[in-house]
């Protein structure tokens, strides 16, 4: 069956970096992509990003460019998002997601990882 | 950037009752790529609908999703005890970011 296991939770100070990994499981990783969404505490839900795991190719959102990488292994099949310049606003949950193509950012999430908290505090 | 419109906010109902979820869109959702989930404290979201009216594998058929454009309605006929949860809309088909509403409470009357 599909998993995507996450890595454990972060704490981190203000200005600092996470990087944050998501292994899959159960399915073939390259013809799949992998979303990235966060939940602030008792906060809804927000898109940040994809990456393709055929190619490494990826679609960031605005609000993240240029603070966010995405970056991929197929030998492990995992995902990694490094999120650079901390605030205590990012302190969230993050989530990956697969996604039904390996080729467009716009297709479905399907299966969802168990989620990171990382806790941003000085 | 699509904003993505929820109500109610909150809605108070008894196991057994019917359930209707609003999500009203900006502007016109492209090819109606609009999905619900569900999700409960402390867990994951569980994909519902996508395409706005297709079932995500085993889901139970009291769950259904209709809409197109920029109105979406997700129904939940015979409220069962595990259905009390947030429900969130996403659109996933227009130019990035995908977005979601801030969510429906469905809670125990």
């Amino acid at each position: 069956q599909v998993q995507m296991v996450q890595s454990g939770a972060e704490v981190k100070k203000p200005g600092a970096s996470v990087k944050v990994s998501c292994k899959a499981s159960g399915y073939i990783f390259r013809t799949y992509g992998i979303s990235w969404v966060r939940q602030a505490p008792g906060q809804g839900l927000e898109w940040m990003g994809w990456i393709s795991g055929y190619n490494g190719n990826t679609n960031y959102a605005q609000k993240f460019q240029g603070r966010v990488t995405m970056t991929r292994d197929t030998s492990t099949s995992t995902a990694y998002m490094e999120l650079r310049s901390l605030g205590s606003d990012d302190t969230a949950v993050y989530y990956c997601a697969r996604v039904e193509s390996p080729y467009n950012w716009n297709s479905l999430e399907d299966y969802w990882g168990q989620g990171t908290l990382v806790t941003v505090s000085s | 950037e699509i904003v993505l419109t929820q109500s109610p906010g909150t809605l108070s109902l008894s196991p057994g009752e019917r359930a209707t979820l609003s999500c009203r869109a900006s502007q016109s959702v492209s090819s109606n790529y609009l999905a619900w989930y569900q999700q409960k404290p402390g867990q994951t979201p569980r994909l519902l609908i996508y395409g706005a009216s297709s079932r995500a594998t085993g889901i139970p058929d009291r769950f259904s999703g209709s809409g197109s454009g920029t109105d979406f309605t997700l129904t939940i006929t015979g409220l069962e005890p595990e259905d009390f949860a947030v429900y969130y809309c996403q659109q996933y088909g227009s130019s990035p970011p995908k977005t979601f509403g801030q969510g429906t409470k469905v809670e125990i009357k």
